[in-house]
């Protein structure tokens, strides 16, 4: 699985957008980028997962670029309750595969 | 639907015991993973298992160990407990484990003494 490599902290304005870069220079081509998110005191959470194209869902959008080195995983509305950990990890889709998770990136939302 | 529900929710054990975690998966999953995480090492991936088969095993010894039921449940085991085991072990739980939609519990918190 490829490194991923995340800033370790950010801080962002409520109701502003939160842009989270992700580093993933050695990402091969048939490994994909998943984001996940752990709120204090609960498990990881899915928000979203891409390959090449840009992808969106009710949580967040997720921005690959072309040569698929970095994205960035954009909250659109940033909420109090979005204050997390927010690790990206690439890794192969397949069965069984598991997820390597960082040390992620600590995103504060402040009012 | 209910979520991945993982029982206790907190333990405290002495070295030397052994102890077993419970995971049940979301309705219809059929792979369950295992993750353990420690301040120092973050998360790490323990085991998957699909359809009562191990498919994947993580860098782990082989005091750790699981298994899974006919009906998609998973348990934990792990003997001969040492104070490094003290940790958050965390279930996840989807449809058939190819690393993403994965829906993980709120976790077992064990401390051992």
């Amino acid at each position: 699985d490829a490194k991923t490599t995340q800033p370790p902290s950010m801080d962002c304005a409520e109701g502003r957008a939160a842009n989270l870069p992700c580093n993933h220079s050695t990402i091969s081509g048939n490994e994909y980028v998943y984001w996940y998110r752990q709120i204090h005191s609960q498990g990881p959470q899915y928000i979203i997962h891409g390959l090449k194209n840009n992808e969106t869902n009710e949580m967040a959008s997720l921005i690959i670029t072309e040569d698929r080195k970095s994205s960035t995983l954009i909250l659109p509305h940033a909420t109090l309750r979005d204050t997390a950990v927010y690790y990206c990890i690439a890794g192969i889709m397949e069965y069984g595969n598991k997820l390597v998770f960082g040390a992620g990136t600590i995103l504060r939302v402040k009012s | 639907k209910a979520g991945v529900t993982q029982t206790p929710r907190y333990l405290i054990k002495t070295r030397g015991q052994q102890v077993t975690l419970s995971c049940s998966p979301i309705s219809g999953h059929r792979s369950v993973s295992w993750y353990q995480q420690t301040p120092g090492q973050g998360l790490q991936f323990l085991f998957e298992y699909f359809s009562e088969t191990q498919r994947n095993k993580g860098n782990f010894p082989g005091r750790f160990s699981g298994r899974q039921f006919s009906n998609s449940r998973s348990e934990m085991n792990v003997s001969t407990l040492e104070l490094g085991d003290s940790a958050l072990y965390l279930c996840a739980s989807s449809l058939d484990g190819r690393g993403h939609g994965y829906t993980f519990g709120s976790g077992t918190r064990l401390t051992v003494v």
